[in-house]
């Protein structure tokens, strides 16, 4: 039981540039999400997904895309990437009988 | 919509001394989930305790405890015995208690421990 693997752990892009940041997870949660982690600005929600083939935007979505296509993986797609971007990135999924968030390790991106 | 707010942006504690981080959230709700969450320097984030609102008990987790206050809307952590390992940021969050819903954080209090 992997609990929530996330890759890469550290990638740096240049403006305008696209990627994906991978998220799975082995514990057949159907509640995932994505964060931000900004200095001082605490873990903001990007997107999240309650199941496989459905999505939602979180706080702050703008320049970010996701998909569902299967229970356990959630994928974060930066479309154009910006300096703005910078910032470490969490996926987490959810216990659905404790209501517990278990997190990934995290992805701290650097656009320049 | 829920907000959290952390009012401490940094703490400073002794060793074996205790401390207490403080978190008031904002909420129209009855029923909902509380959490401490720890981010030593690895960035991990570390579940520390768990409170359902339904429940007057206070959780307790070894040498970490809350206090909660329901009317107060307030849910404090208090670490005992503090250790080197506990300094880390310590995040407290919210979550309805409706399913499939977002967890609300607070911008987080950055705990340093003094040998």
């Amino acid at each position: 039981n992997a609990g929530v693997t996330q890759t890469p752990k550290f990638q740096v892009l240049k403006t305008g540039q696209s990627m994906t940041l991978q998220c799975a997870q082995d514990m057949n949660h159907e509640y995932m999400s994505w964060y931000r982690q900004d200095p001082g600005m605490g873990l903001r929600l990007i997107h999240y997904s309650v199941g496989a083939g459905i999505t939602d935007q979180g706080e702050v979505p703008n320049g970010y895309n996701v998909s569902r296509s299967t229970t356990e993986d959630f994928p974060l797609r930066l479309l154009s990437a910006a300096p703005s971007q910078t910032s470490v990135y969490f996926c987490a999924s959810t216990h659905p009988e404790t209501d517990t968030q278990y997190f990934g390790p995290g992805t701290r991106l650097t656009v320049l | 919509a829920q907000t959290v707010t952390q009012s401490q942006p940094e703490m400073s504690v002794q060793e074996a001394e205790t401390v207490t981080l403080s978190c008031t959230y904002d909420t129209s709700e009855s029923d909902y989930y509380l959490f401490w969450y720890k981010q030593p320097p690895s960035r991990q984030m570390i579940l520390v305790i768990r409170q359902e609102a339904y429940k007057q008990q206070n959780a307790t987790e070894n040498r970490f405890s809350v206090n909660f206050q329901k009317a107060a809307k307030s849910f404090s952590l208090k670490i005992s015995d503090s250790q080197l390992g506990d300094a880390a940021m310590y995040f407290c969050a919210y979550r309805s208690w409706a399913g499939n819903t977002p967890l609300v954080f607070g911008k987080g209090t950055r705990l340093s421990v003094i040998a």
